[in-house]
C-alpha cells in the first residue's frame, strides 16, 4: 500500500511565525506535490517537485517555499504565517505515469 | 482561467439511484483523466481514471465516460449508497512542457446521498 504521510494532522499557529509542513512518501515517487483546499475554490497547487532539489511554482505559490533534500521528503514552509493561509493542506506524491496519492491532510489554523 | 472545471457545486441523489458528476476541460493537451473521492478532514482517495484513447472505463459501481471531441466527461455512479456522500474531484494531465504530469484539479461536486 502506497503511505504518504504528513507530519500532523492539525495546527494551530501564531502570524508571523515560521511554520513547516512535512510530507513523507514510501514509494519511491518522482513526483511531489503541495496542495491547499479551500471551500468553493477546489484543490489548488502550491508548488510541486519532480525530483529531488527540484521545484516549480504552481498556481498559489506566494508567502511558500518548499524543499526536497531526499527523494522522499517534500516540506512546505511558511515564510511568515499569515491568517489567509488558514487552510487544509495536502502533500501528494506519484509516478509520472500514475495517479498521486494524498496524505491524510493537514488542517492549519493561523490566529 | 480555469482549465478543469465542474459546473455544479452540488447533487442530490436518492439512494439505489444513479448519480452522475459532470466535468468539463479546455487544454486539449490532457491525455489522463481522474475521478477522486474526498471525505471531510481525510486526504482525498483516487477512484477511478481513464486515458484520453479510451472514451469508457468501468470499475464496479463506478463508470467514467469520456467525449474528446466535447472536452467533457462524466463519473456515473449506480447504485448511489449513503457512503457516497462525499466531494469528488475532476482532475486532468497531460505531460507536455513542464508539467512533469502534476494534476490539475476542478473545484469539487458535494454529492449527497439520501436513504
Amino acid at each position: 500500500d502506497v503511505k504518504v504521510t504528513q507530519s500532523s494532522r492539525y495546527l494551530v499557529k501564531r502570524t508571523g511565525e515560521k511554520v513547516f509542513l512535512e510530507c513523507v512518501q514510501d514509494m519511491d515517487h518522482e513526483n511531489m506535490f503541495w496542495y491547499r483546499q479551500d471551500p468553493g475554490l477546489g484543490l489548488r497547487l502550491i508548488y510541486f517537485s519532480y525530483d529531488v532539489k527540484m521545484k516549480e511554482k504552481g498556481d498559489i505559490p506566494e508567502g511558500y517555499s518548499v524543499s526536497r533534500e531526499k527523494k522522499e521528503r517534500f516540506s512546505l514552509i511558511l515564510e511568515s504565517a499569515s491568517t489567509n493561509q488558514t487552510s487544509m493542506y495536502l502533500c501528494a506524491s506519484s509516478s509520472r505515469r500514475t495517479e498521486a496519492f494524498f496524505g491524510q491532510g493537514t488542517r492549519l489554523t493561523v490566529v | 482561467d480555469q482549465q478543469v472545471k465542474q459546473n455544479s457545486p452540488s447533487l442530490s441523489v436518492q439512494e439505489g439511484r444513479i448519480s452522475i458528476l459532470n466535468c468539463d476541460y479546455t487544454n486539449s493537451m490532457f491525455d489522463y483523466f481522474l475521478w477522486y473521492k474526498k471525505y471531510p478532514a481525510e486526504g482525498p482517495t483516487f477512484l477511478i481514471s481513464i486515458s484520453s484513447i479510451k472514451d469508457k472505463n468501468e470499475d464496479g459501481r463506478f463508470t467514467v465516460f469520456l467525449n474528446k471531441s466535447a472536452k467533457h466527461l462524466s463519473l456515473h455512479i449506480v447504485p448511489s449508497q449513503p457512503g457516497d456522500s462525499a466531494v469528488y474531484f475532476c482532475a486532468a494531465k497531460g505531460f507536455y512542457g513542464g508539467s512533469q504530469g502534476n494534476l490539475i484539479f476542478g473545484k469539487g461536486t458535494k454529492l449527497s446521498v439520501k436513504p
